[in-house]
């Protein structure tokens, strides 16, 4: 079975420390993903990346970073976390778009609170 | 940009009926359409793809249905169960430019399923 692991399920930070949210897939997929989800606004798109040492800004990148050294890891980073950033963070990997078998796998979530 | 969008955003029927949760996404431009199912606090899971060129993908009592042409996707649940209460999202995968391989996923539709 494909593994999608994020390696905090609770976190609890304070206002302006620096967040390491992890995540590592198991099956050599191109593409993971980093979403935030809140109530009544869905899942956003935080930032993605198309393959090692490559990403692409989504529709909510700002006060966050990432980082994909490693194709099986995919890391966001928030540079001095604030309470607006409380939230479900949520990884998700598949293979390139044009791949056999190129379903989205999901990780368990994050669930982040900032005091 | 594409545009996700699901009808209803919740639905509560009893035991036993057969039911069809509609999405709708405005770019025909799509490489597949997955449709995932959230329990409350967790990760997505995922329950059928279909790619653009495939009309149908059914597994169990669950059979989605893809009009690319017409931008609309159905998820019909045969004989529901109280354990198919969830939230369930559908996700467009973008084939072309600089949004190629990106998912858009609409805000869901909340089952209800009472015994």
């Amino acid at each position: 079975d494909v593994k999608v692991t994020q390696s905090s399920r609770y976190l609890v930070k304070r206002t302006g420390e620096k967040v390491f949210l992890e995540c590592v897939q198991d099956m050599d997929h191109e593409n993971m993903f980093w979403y935030r989800q809140d109530p009544g606004l869905g899942l956003r798109l935080i930032y993605f990346s198309y393959d090692v040492k490559m990403k692409e800004k989504g529709d909510i990148p700002e006060g966050y970073s990432v980082s994909r050294e490693k194709k099986e890891r995919f890391s966001l980073i928030l540079e001095s976390a604030s309470t607006n950033q409380t939230s479900m963070y949520l990884c998700a990997s598949g293979k390139y778009v044009d791949s056999l078998g190129n379903t989205i796998y999901f990780g368990e979530g994050s669930w982040l609170t900032v005091v | 940009k594409q545009e996700v969008t699901q009808i209803p955003a919740a639905l509560s029927v009893p035991e036993g009926e057969n039911l069809v949760l509609n999405c709708s996404f405005t770019d025909s431009a799509i490489y597949n359409l997955q449709w995932f199912r959230q329990d409350p606090g967790k990760g997505l899971t995922s329950l059928l793809l279909i790619q653009s060129s495939q009309r149908e993908q059914t597994s169990g009592r669950l059979n989605a249905s893809l009009d690319k042409s017409s931008g609309r996707s159905t998820l019909y649940i045969a004989a529901s169960q109280p354990g198919d209460s969830a939230t369930y999202l559908c996700a467009v995968r973008a084939d072309r430019g600089s949004t190629l391989g990106r998912l858009y996923f609409g805000r869901g539709t909340q089952l209800t399923v009472w015994p």
